[in-house]
């Protein structure tokens, strides 16, 4: 059974670093691709980052690029998100998400997600 | 950036109704386009990907065409664990980007 489990989320003051994580099991990680996603309070759902399965390319949306890095551990089935100079709008529920095996770039699974707070 | 407009935001419906949600991306993604279910408090989940492909284990009455710029979900007789929140998202191109939602509320 895939399982995508995050952590590392809690609150944090403006300007200041996270690091959430997501461990994945029942698949084999380094075959697939993987992505953030968040969801601001009662707000919709906003891509993040991807990361291809061979860690080679990723993407980020403009809202973060420059401040968030997406990596991965292959060798410990864990999925990263480094999150530097945080903003009161990075606030959200992070969503770790497996690719879909058939088709470009939708997710199949996801975990159940990670508070983030940033303020003061 | 390739903009996804969902309507209607909200849809007031009974048990039994079909309901459908449209998306228009604003260019062209061919196929590339994914509807996922979204219950309060839980993760998204894979209804339909590749405009009308339906994900393993989800019930055939949801259905979604479409190609190019405009796509509809629907869902052919509405059941009490259907109300919730539907988003499309273009999976065509960086970076992704998902429709605003549509709220299914019970009538």
């Amino acid at each position: 059974e895939v399982q995508l489990l995050e952590s590392g989320g809690g609150l944090v003051q403006p300007g200041e670093s996270l690091t959430l994580s997501c461990a994945a099991s029942g698949f084999t990680l380094r075959n697939f691709a993987m992505s953030w996603v968040r969801q601001a309070p009662g707000k919709g759902l906003e891509w993040v980052s991807f990361i291809y399965g061979n860690s080679l390319a990723t993407s980020y949306a403009d809202s973060v690029k420059g401040r968030f890095t997406i990596s991965r551990d292959n060798s410990k089935n864990t999925l990263s998100l480094q999150m530097n100079s945080l903003r009161a709008e990075d606030t959200a529920i992070y969503y770790c998400a497996k690719k879909h095996t058939n088709a470009y770039y939708s997710f199949d699974y996801w975990g159940q997600g990670t508070l983030v707070t940033v303020s003061s | 950036d390739i903009q996804m407009t969902q309507s209607p935001s909200s849809v007031s419906a009974s048990v039994g109704d079909r309901v459908t949600i449209t998306c228009r991306a604003s260019q062209g993604i061919s196929s590339w386009l994914a509807w996922y279910q979204q219950k309060p408090g839980k993760a998204p989940k894979l209804l339909i990907y590749a405009a009308s492909t339906l994900q393993s284990g989800v019930p055939s009455r949801f259905s979604g065409s479409g190609s190019g710029t405009e796509f509809t979900l629907t869902i052919s007789s509405l059941q009490p664990e259907d109300f919730a929140s539907y988003y499309c998202q273009q999976s065509n191109s960086f970076p992704l980007t998902f429709g605003e939602g549509t709220k299914v509320e019970i009538k």
